[in-house]
């Protein structure tokens, strides 16, 4: 079955650590994007990545880094330094530039204490 | 600046029909979807408008008045799953790159 898998669901850290949440796809689409989402409201865009080995920063890039070396991958990494990091984030993809419509994985729940 | 607007909840009645309103305020923008989220899950696309109009699409329609920077997802028939939250997101700087609202939470009643 074709989708967007996202690991792991639940995810606990400690303050200051750095941690890398992983978003592989199967649908072979072109573009790929990570949003965060807390609770009671709506997604926010951290990155997004068109094609491969490019990516560009959405609306609240500061504290986070993402990579994509291959088409199916691109995983976020919340580093030490965003200061509110626990949130529900999601992944999604779409076919490309000219699509609109998102396919969402199940997301990652993060719980930085 | 880039908004959008929706109210926060709607309750309404199994079978009834429910108007989910959604004001944006973008700019550079392409069009309006509409997704569903049920509680810990994912959203789910519903639908696009990209022109003025009406688009239906079994018992959910959406609607866009580009001039008036308004739409709506309309729900009819409703049944208990349909219990969820509803975002509207406006497609900004390019197709693919999306402003969500708040979401509204549905509540369905027996």
């Amino acid at each position: 079955d074709g989708g967007i898998t996202q690991s792991p669901k639940y995810l606990f850290r400690k303050e200051g650590q750095n941690v890398t949440l992983s978003c592989e796809q199967n649908l072979n689409h072109d573009a790929m994007y990570w949003y965060r989402q807390d609770p009671g409201q709506g997604l926010r865009l951290i990155y997004y990545s068109q094609i491969v080995n490019d990516f560009q920063k959405g609306d609240i890039a500061e504290g986070y880094s993402v990579s994509r070396e291959k088409k199916e991958s691109f995983p976020l990494t919340v580093t030490s330094a965003q200061k509110n990091p626990t949130a529900f984030y999601l992944c999604a993809s779409s076919t490309d530039r000219g699509s609109y419509e998102q396919y969402f994985g199940p997301g990652t729940r993060l719980t930085v204490t | 600046g880039q908004s959008l607007e929706q109210p926060s909840e709607v309750t309404a009645v199994e079978g009834a029909i429910v108007q989910i309103n959604c004001t944006y305020q973008t700019s550079g923008f392409y069009g309006l979807s509409w997704y569903q989220q049920h509680d810990g899950g994912a959203p789910t696309f519903l639908s696009y408008n990209a022109l003025d109009g009406l688009e239906e699409t079994g018992r959910f329609s959406s609607f866009l008045s580009r001039s008036d920077s308004y739409g709506y997802l309309l729900l009819q028939e409703l049944q208990m799953k349909d219990s969820a939250s509803y975002f509207c997101a406006g497609h900004s700087g390019g197709y693919n790159k999306l402003i969500f609202g708040a979401g509204t939470r549905l509540a369905v009643h027996p």
